[in-house]
């Protein structure tokens, strides 16, 4: 099984829809989690953090499971401007701590 | 303006060829990455360092060499001995701590000819 496990998409969603995405983690040592955002042929930047209690950015809102090893990004009222592959990113405490970064979810909104 | 850059942007290598990628950050982190980014794959860790004149090898560092002789610098070189290198290779800084956010530069694209 995968330490980060995704799916890679692509989520096809009209603008204006509310979308999901789930990533499961096999670690239960795991201790903090994020959301990056990928645009195409750029480079990873941090969406947010992933906190138990769930957090929540604008139409960003983040949850993490700890039960079911599973953190979840939805994104309401969709804008063309969030088509992008998002990366749920997972750290697990260490010396090092380990960093994992899952394939990501192809996001595509259409007009 | 702080952050990380990464160059060149493109680059076209040679078979049997060695080749060094730049990375500098003026961020005043003390940790460095390098990461590799395939099609398909999430990005896997090829070498990383938590402080100057240290660095440790990730989960795919056969083929590669780093230094880090300076906390802003953290130069990778693909060596021959790299059989695939092709590929979109990320540079990333963070502070130490225990939620380990990542920034990352723009990348160098990589094609092996």
């Amino acid at each position: 099984r995968k330490e980060v496990e995704q799916d890679p998409g692509p989520f096809n969603v009209p603008e204006g829809a509310t979308v999901a995405f789930n990533c499961t983690y096999s670690n239960s040592a795991s201790q903090s989690f994020f959301w990056y955002r990928q645009d195409c042929r750029k480079e990873p930047k941090l969406l947010m953090s992933v906190y138990s209690s769930g957090n929540e950015d604008g139409r960003f809102t983040a949850q993490l499971n700890r039960a079911s090893q599973y953190i979840s990004l939805l994104i309401r009222d969709s804008k063309l401007s969030d088509s992008a592959t998002y990366l749920c990113v997972v750290n697990k405490a260490g010396g090092y701590q380990k960093v994992t970064f899952g394939i990501g979810t192809k996001l595509q909104v259409i007009p | 303006d702080g952050g990380i850059t990464q160059s060149p942007k493109y680059l076209f290598r040679k078979e049997g060829q060695n080749v060094t990628l730049s990375c500098e950050q003026n961020l005043n982190h003390d940790a460095m990455y390098w990461y590799r980014q395939d099609p398909g794959q999430g990005l896997r860790l090829i070498y990383y360092s938590q402080i100057v004149n240290d660095f440790q090898k990730g989960d795919i560092a056969e083929g590669y060499s780093v230094s880090r002789e300076k906390k802003e610098s953290f130069p990778l070189t693909v060596t021959s001995a790299q059989k695939n290198p092709t590929a979109f290779y990320l540079c990333a800084s963070s502070i130490e701590g225990n939620t380990r956010t990542q920034f990352f530069g723009p990348g160098t694209r990589l094609t092996v000819l």
